[in-house]
């Protein structure tokens, strides 16, 4: 089975410019999700998507931040404009499970990003 | 306010010792608490799950309590090996809807 794919895997940007990730979730899994984690720190859940629709975005940035999940499959989360404190790795990961009960995650590499 | 707390110092043990984690939490109600793995440059890779409960769960040389009136859960490492050095990250579900908070981890070194 193929783990949870991102692209890119590294990203330097200026500030103010706009960056998007890419992230292809286990193939089957009904929930995604997209944490950010600042070096030193735990992730931190941005969004969690069931299927196509939104169960929970309330600490992402909704001012600069943006995700979608068309299809149900395929998310991308995109930043604009970026500011210095995006400095961070984005994780995407995905369950299997479509409501309630015990959920395992499965992470993939992660998007390095680096904010100028 | 809400808070998930593990030691922020690393954890420096010899080979051979039983490594032990802790994680601490306020003002939740989880209904079970996992344990994650994760190596630098990757991401953090699913070990052991604990329901509410559940006193203690074992997986080869893991073992994890989850103490809900102390609001505590403990990680151990027994016979532990210079490859298990690596952080571990505790994440609680905080909403019963798979909604995970994460700890800030704690940096395992496990000397030869």
């Amino acid at each position: 089975e193929a783990g949870v794919a991102q692209s890119p895997r590294y990203k330097i940007i200026e500030k103010r410019q706009s960056v998007a990730f890419w992230c292809n979730p286990i193939s089957g899994h009904a929930t995604l999700y997209w944490y950010q984690q600042i070096l030193g720190q735990g992730p931190k859940l941005l969004i969690q998507f069931q299927n196509n629709g939104v169960v929970d975005d309330s600490q992402l940035p909704k001012d600069r931040f943006s995700a979608e999940r068309l299809k149900g499959v395929d998310s991308t989360l995109k930043i604009q404009p970026a500011k210095l404190e995006d400095s961070a790795v984005y994780l995407c990961a995905s369950s299997r499970g479509t409501s309630g009960g015990v959920q395992t995650q499965y992470f993939g590499p992660g998007t390095r990003l680096l904010v100028l | 306010s809400q808070k998930i707390e593990q030691n922020s110092e690393a954890l420096n043990i010899q080979e051979g010792k039983t490594a032990t984690l802790t994680c601490n939490y306020t003002n939740y109600s989880p209904a079970y608490l996992q344990w994650y793995r994760q190596d630098p440059g990757r991401g953090p890779v699913f070990l052991l799950l604990i329901r509410e409960n559940e006193k203690e769960k074992r997986k080869e040389r893991l073992k994890v309590t989850f103490d809900t009136t102390l609001k505590q859960s403990l990680f151990h490492i027994t016979a532990s090996q210079p490859a298990d050095s690596a952080t571990y990250l505790c994440a609680l579900d905080i909403s019963n809807f798979n909604k995970f908070y994460f700890g800030s981890g704690t940096k395992l070194n496990v000397k030869p």
